[in-house]
């Protein structure tokens, strides 16, 4: 089966500009994650969805991040305005349901803020 | 609050070394622990957790309540064991793991 997908690869914007995300999950999965990696550290959840309702979105800056996932397949992350800390991948992966930790990674996007 | 200490970044052995990834955990409820794995150019995928007692791809990990740690082990490393392992922990049924820093793996030929 294919994997989840995620475009750009890479991006590169300077300070105070917007950039999107956008994700594709494996087939069938309703439960769909973005993880934010700065380098140097683990992956940290920014927010969950279930279908196209959030679960979890604790750990997201709403003040620059937002995140959709309208008809409950494709997702697009949001950063509006960029800061140089916002550096960092960009990780989207998903999972038949919540209740489990056999989450599917895909290849995450690279953000540079300069 | 609950926390993963990988206190390794990278870990360097020859080829049919044993090899110890260590990982020490806090958290006062009953965890669940796992390691995940990212090889060069590939994605983060699940390597193996504590409740599956597995040895997959030569390696183990036994969870010790005691000492909080969930040390990932493999006794003769291979060159393609070369990745970046990451511990983490799971709890209270969020279904959310989080992540230690990571240790890179170098095994040398």
């Amino acid at each position: 089966e294919a994997g989840v997908a995620q475009s750009p690869r890479y991006k590169i914007i300077e300070k105070r500009q917007s950039v999107a995300f956008w994700c594709n999950p494996i087939s069938g999965h309703a439960t769909l994650y973005w993880y934010q990696q700065i380098l140097g550290q683990g992956p940290k959840l920014l927010i969950q969805f279930q279908n196209n309702g959030v679960v979890d979105d604790s750990q997201l800056p709403k003040d620059r991040f937002s995140a959709e996932r309208l008809k409950g397949v494709d997702s697009t992350l949001k950063i509006q305005p960029a800061k140089l800390e916002d550096s960092a991948v960009y990780l989207c992966a998903s999972s038949q349901g919540p209740h489990t930790y056999e989450q599917y990674f895909g290849p995450g996007t690279r953000l540079t803020v300069t | 609050a609950q926390r993963v200490t990988q206190p390794e970044k990278l870990l360097s052995v020859f080829k049919g070394a044993p090899v110890e990834l260590k990982c020490n955990y806090s958290y006062s409820g009953s965890p669940e622990l796992f390691w995940y794995v990212q090889y060069s150019r590939q994605r983060l995928q699940l390597l193996l957790r504590h409740i599956s007692r597995e040895s997959i791809k030569g390696f183990t990990a036994d969870l010790n309540k005691g000492e909080t740690s969930f040390h990932l082990k493999k006794p003769f490393a291979q060159e393609e064991d070369s990745a970046m392992y990451y511990c983490a922990l799971g709890s209270g049924g969020s279904y959310i793991p989080t992540f230690g820093r990571g240790t890179s793996l170098i095994v040398h030929p």
